[in-house]
């Protein structure tokens, strides 16, 4: 398997530009993560799918961010328009999990290469 | 707000010595752990999960975990330069991974 593909792996962009990430799962899973890792925040999730469905957004940052899951094999990432301070590396993971109950196993998340996002 | 605390170090070590990472966590709900390994440009890799109080080995690795502290530990044996990278701790919460900032190690040669 070739594992979770991201696309592009370098951006440089100018505020305000359209960017947009993305990223392909592994074959057969059924939940998709976005992060965001930056040195002062660290790792942090910004939304996740689960069957192609999003299931919590709370840590999109702002009406800027969207994203889509259109089929089981594919995700985009958007910020419209793109600012400075979205400089970042953003990782996509997917996993295999068995439900939504919070009191389960949370299955192992694999990830990405992720995208250096550079905007100047 | 859920949180996850760790040591950003960084950790530095000697080649051959035992290195110990430790993560505190606030979801008492959380029922499994997992440690994840980040090299510096590489993206966060699965080295061990934990979901009993006690101990697991895996190799050079053992998780420690230890649910009523909310307290979770990782310790490296034999530490190589090669297991230098960033640590991060994951716990659960709410069908999801919160991960810790990290805690940087460094073995020397």
């Amino acid at each position: 398997d070739a594992g979770v593909i991201q696309s592009p792996r370098h951006e440089v962009t100018e505020m305000g530009q359209e960017v947009t990430l993305r990223c392909k799962p592994i074959s057969g899973h059924n939940s998709l993560f976005w992060y965001r890792q930056t040195m002062m925040r660290g790792l942090e999730l910004l939304i996740y799918f689960n069957n192609n469905v999003p299931i919590d957004d709370s840590g999109m940052p702002e009406d800027r961010f969207s994203a889509k899951m259109p089929n089981a094999s594919f995700s985009t990432l958007k910020i419209q328009p793109s600012e400075p301070r979205d400089s970042a590396v953003y990782f996509c993971a997917s996993s295999l999990r068995r439900g939504l109950n919070h009191n389960s196993n949370t299955d192992t998340q694999y990830f990405g290469p992720g995208t250096r996002l550079t905007v100047l | 707000q859920k949180e996850v605390e760790q040591n950003s170090g960084p950790l530095s070590v000697p080649e051959g010595a035992i290195a110990s990472l430790n993560c505190t966590y606030s979801d008492r709900g959380s029922q499994s752990f997992f440690w994840y390994r980040q090299y510096s440009g590489k993206s966060p890799e699965l080295i061990m999960s934990i979901y009993s109080n006690g101990d697991k080995e895996d190799g050079r690795f053992t998780a420690q975990l230890n649910k009523a502290s909310q307290y979770v530990s990782l310790l490296i044996r034999d530490s190589q330069p090669s297991d230098s990278a960033t640590y991060l701790c994951a716990p659960p919460s709410q069908g999801n991974l919160i991960f810790g900032k990290g805690t940087k190690l460094s073995v020397k040669p």
